[in-house]
């Protein structure tokens, strides 16, 4: 089944505690983008990668990193979670980016 | 910059009640737009891809439509299971917007019985 497979789906934890949510994606998809969902605000995108190796910033991409190593993994990387981030995050992906994109089915973090 | 815009906010309806949603586009060259459904604490799913003016799609009780500046999601005899937010994107058309999806802050369809 294709799918973007995100993990973990929820987590809590504490202000400056680093943590990393994987995203991975079995249709070998050159293009992969991490978005925030907050109420409100609709969704921003973090990062995104057009290909292996290759990143680059969206609109919200402070206190976020990320890598793109190998073709289906883009994890998310938070060195020193704040409590602003705390946010519903979604791992996207396609094949180029002017193709619609498949959704993860969310991870909720919660920074106390 | 691309930008989208979708009106209204929110929209509750009547089951069979059939209206329409609005998403307003300003890109510099248009390379398709999205729909998409969004169903609480889930992803996004795919809807429609729409390339030109004049363009439509359908499926089940959707149909999506497009013109220069704008395009519609019409639902006709909407049921309560078609109650989500829906949203709509365009990709990248270049410039300060290269590589970034833009998408519009949705409307959130309540379909009451």
């Amino acid at each position: 089944e294709a799918q973007v497979t995100q993990n973990p789906r929820y987590l809590i934890t504490v202000t400056g505690k680093k943590l990393t949510v994987t995203c991975s994606q079995n249709m070998n998809h050159e293009y992969m983008s991490w978005y925030r969902q907050d109420p409100g605000l609709g969704l921003r995108q973090i990062y995104y990668s057009m290909n292996v190796e290759v990143t680059d910033k969206g609109d919200v991409p402070e206190g976020y990193k990320v890598s793109r190593k190998e073709k289906r993994n883009f994890p998310l990387i938070l060195e020193s979670p704040s409590p602003n981030q705390t946010s519903l995050y979604f791992c996207a992906s396609s094949f180029a980016e002017d193709q619609p994109q498949h959704f993860g089915d969310g991870t909720r973090l919660s920074i106390l | 910059e691309d930008q989208v815009t979708q009106s209204p906010e929110a929209l509750r309806l009547q089951e069979g009640e059939s209206s329409s949603l609005n998403c307003s586009y300003t890109v510099s060259g248009l390379r398709g737009l999205f729909w998409y459904r969004q169903d609480p604490g889930k992803g996004p799913e795919f809807l429609f891809t729409l390339y030109s003016a004049g363009e439509e799609k359908e499926k089940e009780r959707l149909k999506a439509t497009l013109t220069k500046k704008e395009s519609f999601l019409h639902i006709t005899a909407p049921k309560p299971e078609d109650s989500a937010t829906y949203l709509c994107a365009v990709p990248p058309s270049g410039g300060t917007s290269y590589g970034k999806l833009t998408f519009g802050q949705g409307t959130i369809l309540t379909v009451h019985p």
